[in-house]
């Protein structure tokens, strides 16, 4: 299959820690990247690869991966972290791919 | 700093053609390894990779869009283009650009362009 699948949606106290999941077999193969995608905005990376953060990207971001799936963790949650997450990565054919998102709440 | 723009029609006749351009601007599109892609999010749902056109001009596309789309790059312009012919309504989305890097096992989108709304409607 070449689906990425995530949880609709979670919620974390401010400042707690909260974990994204993103299920799928092509995770077995590639690492995945995952996207910060605020209301009205374009999607921006915010970890790549095994956990790799680009320049600007708080480190409250992590990422890690294991079997078919890999995680986003947000280490001591902001409020400015609410908005939808996506993972990606590619299908066995080398087709890109992303999750089906996963909607964060800060409470 | 590389930065994409996407420009384009804003409404297409259902059974017409959609066609977008993307300017990449801060650097060459021809310079380095890079894919350069296209991803669109219909309203309230999640992204969907449309394909992408590497710096040579091979191309791949999502199979389940595959028999209607054409990218296509005009390295003269440092544009890319993205062609989706036969639309329908569910073609409605936020069309991006993006810049993907792709190294062995990993591939990632660093740089988006800001999206652009095409409504397919009569």
């Amino acid at each position: 299959s070449s689906e990425l699948t995530q949880d609709p949606a979670v919620s974390v106290a401010l400042g707690q820690t909260v974990r994204i999941t993103c299920q799928g077999d092509s995770l077995r193969s590639y690492y995945a990247s995952w996207y910060q995608q605020k209301p009205g905005q374009a999607p921006v990376l915010v970890i790549y690869g095994k956990n790799n953060r680009p320049s600007g990207i708080p480190d409250r971001f992590s990422g890690s991966s294991s079997g078919n799936t890999a995680s986003l963790t947000i280490t001591g949650a902001q409020a400015e972290d609410e908005a939808d997450y996506y993972c990606n990565s590619r299908d066995s054919s080398g087709n890109g791919v992303f999750g089906t998102g996963t909607k964060v709440t800060v409470l | 700093q590389v930065q994409l723009q996407e420009s384009g029609p804003g409404l297409v006749k259902p059974s017409q053609t959609l066609s977008l351009t993307c300017t990449v601007s801060g650097g060459s599109i021809s310079s380095g390894s890079y894919y350069w892609s296209w991803i669109r999010q219909p309203a309230g749902k999640g992204l969907e990779w449309i394909g992408r056109i590497y710096t040579s001009g091979s191309t791949n596309y999502n199979p389940s869009l595959k028999s209607r789309v054409t990218i296509s790059v005009d390295t003269s312009k440092n544009q890319f283009s993205l062609k989706l012919s036969s639309v329908t309504a569910a073609d409605t989305a936020v069309y991006y650009c993006a810049r993907e890097q792709s190294v062995v096992v990993l591939t990632l989108f660093d740089y988006w362009g800001q999206g652009t709304l095409v409504t397919v409607s009569s």
